[in-house]
């Protein structure tokens, strides 16, 4: 079974410029998380997707963070513009959750794309 | 709001000893999982063990083992036999039940196994 992929791996911009990560899913997997995790700290949950629809985003900074996940599948997530303090790794994961399934379901995670901001 | 300390920055261990990290957390409900992530240098994630909270008996994977203690809200990570693959972040999280599997992380202990 092939896991979460996340691209590119590696990213350097300059402060101001944009940014975008994307993360493909294991297949079937209908929740899809978005994290960031700042060097020396655990990660922290951006934003969560049910499917096509967001189930959280209380810790995304709507006014420079945007995801969108089109189709319930794959998903983006853009920085713009960037600041200095977003340089960080930034996770993708997934977990089969099915609407109304209420048991806690694992997250598979991907191997991140690791954000640097000058 | 859940919050999860880990006290333990960086741990070392010699191969084939045990060592045990240590996790605590703060939460007002009654239900609620707890996991141990793997983060190896290549920055995979890996679960490692989870321990649901109804449960009494401690979780065991082969050479890693909790020991889980409600009252004192307490998680701690016991792992035998240390190879040096397990050098690796070690993340202690927790998820209520009731909130749509958003994890809590710790800031997380940095173990390395040496020779």
């Amino acid at each position: 079974e092939a896991g979460v992929a996340q691209s590119p791996r590696y990213k350097i911009i300059e402060k101001r410029q944009s940014v975008a990560f994307w993360c493909n899913p294991i297949s079937g997997h209908a929740t899809l998380y978005w994290y960031q995790q700042i060097l020396g700290q655990g990660p922290k949950l951006l934003i969560q997707f049910q499917n096509n629809g967001v189930v959280d985003d209380s810790q995304l900074p709507k006014d420079r963070f945007s995801a969108e996940r089109l189709k319930g599948v794959d998903s983006t997530l853009k920085i713009q513009p960037a600041k200095l303090e977003d340089s960080a790794v930034y996770l993708c994961a997934s977990s089969f959750s099915p609407q109304g399934f209420s048991s806690y379901n694992e997250q598979f995670f991907g191997p991140g794309t690791r954000l640097t901001v000058l | 709001a859940q919050t999860v300390t880990q006290s333990q920055p960086e741990m070392s261990v010699q191969e084939a000893e045990t060592v045990t990290l240590s996790c605590t957390y703060d939460t007002s409900e009654n239900n609620y999982y707890l996991f141990w992530y793997k983060q190896p240098p290549s920055r995979q994630m890996i679960l490692v063990i989870r321990q649901e909270a109804y449960k009494q008996q401690n979780a065991t994977e082969n050479r890693f083992s909790v020991n889980f203690q409600k009252a004192a809200k307490s998680f701690s990570l016991k792992i035998s036999d240390s190879q040096l693959g397990d050098t690796a972040m070690y993340f202690c999280a927790f998820v209520n039940t009731g909130t749509a599997s958003k994890l809590t992380f710790g800031t997380g202990t940095r173990l390395q196994v040496t020779l």
